[in-house]
Order: C-alpha cells, then structure tokens, then sequence
C-alpha cells in the first residue's frame, strides 16, 4: 500500500524555523517526484514546492521563495522541508504528494498524506 | 489570487450531473494537462483526473474531464450524497514556473 506519512509540524514563533519530514513506503521513491502542498485554515489548496527524483530540479511558489527549502534522502525514503523565516501567514496544514514520473512535464499529485499543522503564532 | 478560476459553488439533486469550469489562459491550461482533486470534509485531498481526461485506478467513470483551449471541466453524473466536497483543479503556469491550483468549488447535493 502506498503511503506518505508527514510529521514535524508544531506552533512557533514568528521568525522561527522548522523542519516538515515526509517517509514514503509502497513505492519506489527513487523513481518518484515529490510535492509540498498546504491549506491555510478555511482557505484553499496552495502549492508550495517540488522536487524531482533525483532532486536536481526543485520550484517554489513566489510566497515561500527565499525561505523554504525542499529536500530529499532517497536512501531513506523521506522528503523534507525545511521553513524560515516564518510568518503568520504560514500557517497551514501542509501535506505532501507523490507524482509518479522522475521528471516534472505533465505535474500532478497522485497520492497525499494527511497532513501536519503549521501554526505561526506569537 | 489564484490564476486559474472556478464557480464558488454547484449544486444538484442526487442522480443529476454537474459540471465544474475551470478557466485559466495560455500559460497554464493553454499549453499544460489538468488535473483534478477532490477533498471531502476533515480530509487530504484525492487525485480524481489527471493528463486532462485519464482516471486513476479505483476513480468511478461517472468522473470526467476534458479541456478546450484555456479552459478545463471536470463533470460529475449520477451524483451521491457521498460527492458533497470541494473540488480543485491544477495545471502548471510557465509565467510563474510554478504549479497552481484553482479558487475551488463546493459540491453541494440538494
């Protein structure tokens, strides 16, 4: 069964960083690129940021450029992203997803997590 | 404010079919697939087309999308009570290199 798993969300300061970690099983990681997505409370879906599979490709959206960083270790079968500088505006459920091509031509997001909650907050 | 923009809500009784737009330009849906999601309530989202037009496995056919020129729909017929959900769709936007979703539309069963 294919699953993502995402965990390291929490309530931290504005300013403040934090670490998201997602461990996929049921699927060749290797052969996959990955995607952060979030959801502000309420709002609707935002899409963060990708990696290709070997992750010599990677994108942000504007909102998060300059702040974010996505990441992978292949040999653990784990995306990361890791969030500075954070702001109110931050705050978000953030899942991630699988798309199943090493690539990124034709982008979707097959399988998602369930999510980890975000809050920034002073 | 998101470029690619869908009716904040639909509504049907059940067994009727709805459909959803979605309107983007040549930057996104243009010149890129769509792909559909939909989230019911409390939980993640789920692909339900992709490539425009193709269904994952285990997606029922009574789901379906097309694409004409910038814009996308996503049809759904013999609606269910079980069907009640926000829908999305998404593309990539070469302006932007980044991929974006749609505003989102509400499914409401009558």
């Amino acid at each position: 069964e294919v699953q993502v798993l995402e965990s390291g969300g929490g309530l931290v300061q504005p300013g403040g960083s934090l670490r998201l970690s997602c461990v996929a099983s049921g699927f060749t990681f290797r052969n996959y690129a990955m995607t952060w997505v979030r959801q502000a409370p309420g709002k609707g879906l935002e899409w963060v940021s990708v990696i290709s599979n070997n992750g010599g490709s990677t994108y942000y959206a504007d909102s998060v450029k300059g702040r974010f960083t996505i990441s992978r270790d292949n040999s653990k079968n784990t995306l990361y992203l890791q969030m500075n500088s954070l702001r109110v505006e931050d705050t978000a459920v953030y899942y991630c997803a699988n798309f199943p091509r090493s690539g990124l031509a034709g982008l979707y997001f097959d399988n998602w997590g369930q999510g980890t909650l975000v809050t920034v907050s002073s | 404010q998101s470029v690619l923009t869908q009716p904040p809500s639909v509504s049907a009784a059940p067994g009727q079919k709805v459909t959803i737009s979605c309107s983007g330009s040549t930057s996104n849906i243009g010149n890129y697939f769509v792909s559909w999601y939909q989230q019911l309530p409390g939980t993640a989202p789920k692909l339900l087309i992709y490539d425009n037009n193709k269904r994952p496995s285990g997606i029922p056919d009574r789901f379906s999308g097309s694409k004409s020129g910038t814009s996308a729909t996503l049809g759904i017929t013999g609606l269910q009570t079980g069907d009640e959900a926000d829908y999305y769709c998404g593309t990539w936007d070469s302006s932007l290199s980044a991929y974006v979703f749609g505003t989102g539309t509400k499914v409401t069963i009558l």
